[in-house]
């Protein structure tokens, strides 16, 4: 079964550092892996896909790798910002193609 | 509408009630999802529909939970003989694509959920 893992589980930040976000799954045969973003009482909004075979995606000021035989991704966020405030949750698709595995989230606050 | 349409937002329900969840999916989207999620954690999928065919259930928790799409567009989660453990946030998401062209790069989007509580 699909385990997805995300660290820390909370973070806070000062206005404009750099930081990176932790996930990890255990089955390495994944399609692809989406970062989201999730504000409070909202649903999910998609920021990244990266397919299996891709090593990174580029968005803004966000970038994600994938290590897919290590069964790892980072979600990099340069310069960070009081609206990027949110939790940001790691999903990775498996098996049949239907369905998403998610992990608990990482809760990140962004401070003036 | 614009996005993925969820109602009711808000739903209490004693134990032992029967709820209906409504998600009107974005308009021509072939797929949709329903996935739960508890206080604290990331979201469960529950089942997939591929327009009016429902090809995956493999997530539905028990028998007293039920999902339909008869004409391929809105859907509706049933939850019978509600729970205290049922209480969470449900999504609704839907995608263009089938699932195997929404999982090369398809964007799909998710409404803002349905949040019950079970008393």
């Amino acid at each position: 079964k699909q385990e997805v893992t995300q660290i820390p589980a909370a973070l806070s930040v000062p206005e404009g550092e750099n930081l990176v976000l932790n996930c990890s799954f255990t089955d390495s045969a994944i399609y692809n892996l989406q970062w989201f973003r999730q504000d409070p009482g909202k649903g999910l909004t998609s920021l990244l896909l990266i397919q299996s075979s891709q090593r990174e995606q580029t968005s803004g000021r966000l970038n994600a790798s994938l290590d897919k035989s290590s069964g790892r991704s980072t979600l990099y966020i340069a310069a960070s910002q009081p609206g990027d405030s949110a939790t940001y949750l790691c999903a990775v698709c498996t098996g049949t193609a239907s369905k998403l595995t998610f992990g608990t989230g990482t809760r990140l606050q962004v401070t003036l | 509408g614009a996005g993925v349409s969820q109602s009711p937002r808000y739903k209490v329900a004693k134990r032992g009630q029967d709820v209906a969840l409504r998600c009107d999916p974005i308009s021509g989207h072939v797929s949709l999802f329903w996935y739960q999620q508890a206080l604290g954690q990331g979201p469960e999928f529950l089942t997939y529909f591929q327009n009016e065919a429902q090809l995956d259930k493999s997530g539905l928790p028990s028998d007293r939970f039920f999902a339909e799409r008869p004409e391929g567009s809105v859907s509706t989660l049933k939850i019978q003989r509600t729970q205290q453990e049922d209480s969470a946030v449900y999504l609704c998401a839907s995608s263009l694509a089938r699932t195997s062209e929404t999982y090369s790069g398809n964007t799909i989007y998710f409404g803002e959920g349905s949040w019950l509580t079970v008393v």
